[in-house]
């Protein structure tokens, strides 16, 4: 069965600095996609950034990258050049792709990101 | 273009009382479904579908039931309403499989 883990409950980094948030994932299968989602206080999931299991690059999304190792099955999410707006809920997820569970977005239970000045 | 559209924003139960939430999207994705968010735990799933006529349980199906008659369509029924069923509700679509899902703003539902 697909598993996240998001072991951060909290993180604070000062404005303009770079952050890493933590996630493992658990899969038997060889075709996955790793997404990250964002919550802010007013309660919206955004869609920030995506990787298949397959991309041979790390992705990136403007300020976002993601850290992709394979082999660790690892999954961290980078913010560079943090801003006040990024203090919010991170979500990471996870979709296997065969086609018995590709409708499941498997989610950890989030780290709380707060950005200061 | 307004993606998923959830109704309603708020609501509040008794306990044994049923209702629907309604979930609407106008993309023509084909993959639905819909995700309680409790504190601490994350998002899980209720049930989704692949298609219009096609659902399947997900991890926490039990005391909701779901249709999907067409594509845009995938409404969230509870049966007979819960405390434990307090919750934040989030419907989903996705265009394919390797795609990532637009989320609905939600549903905060209070049963008392």
């Amino acid at each position: 069965a697909q598993k996240i883990t998001q072991t951060q409950p909290g993180m604070f980094v000062q404005e303009k600095e770079a952050v890493t948030l933590d996630c493992t994932y658990d899969t038997s299968d060889q075709s996955y996609g790793l997404f990250w989602y964002k919550q802010p206080s007013s309660g919206e999931m955004i869609f920030l950034i995506y990787q298949g299991s397959y991309d041979e690059q790390n992705a990136t999304e403007g300020r976002y990258s993601l850290n992709f190792q394979k082999a660790r099955k690892s999954a961290n999410l980078v913010i560079s050049a943090s801003q006040l707006g990024d203090s919010a809920m991170y979500f990471c997820a996870m979709r296997e792709l065969n086609t018995g569970t590709a409708s499941k977005l498997t989610f950890g239970t989030g780290t709380r990101l707060q950005v200061t000045l | 273009n307004a993606g998923v559209t959830q109704t309603p924003k708020f609501q509040v139960l008794k306990t044994g009382q049923s209702m629907t939430l309604q979930c609407a999207q106008d993309m023509n994705h084909e993959y639905m479904s819909w995700y309680r968010q409790d504190p601490g735990m994350g998002l899980r799933l209720i049930h989704y579908s692949v298609g219009a006529g096609i659902t399947d349980q997900g991890e926490v199906p039990n005391g909701y039931n779901v249709s999907r008659s067409t594509t845009e369509d995938f409404p969230l029924r509870l049966l007979s309403a819960a405390p434990s069923q307090t919750s934040v509700y989030f419907c989903a679509s996705s265009y394919s499989i390797g795609g990532g899902y637009t989320f609905g703003s939600g549903t905060r539902l209070t049963v008392v």
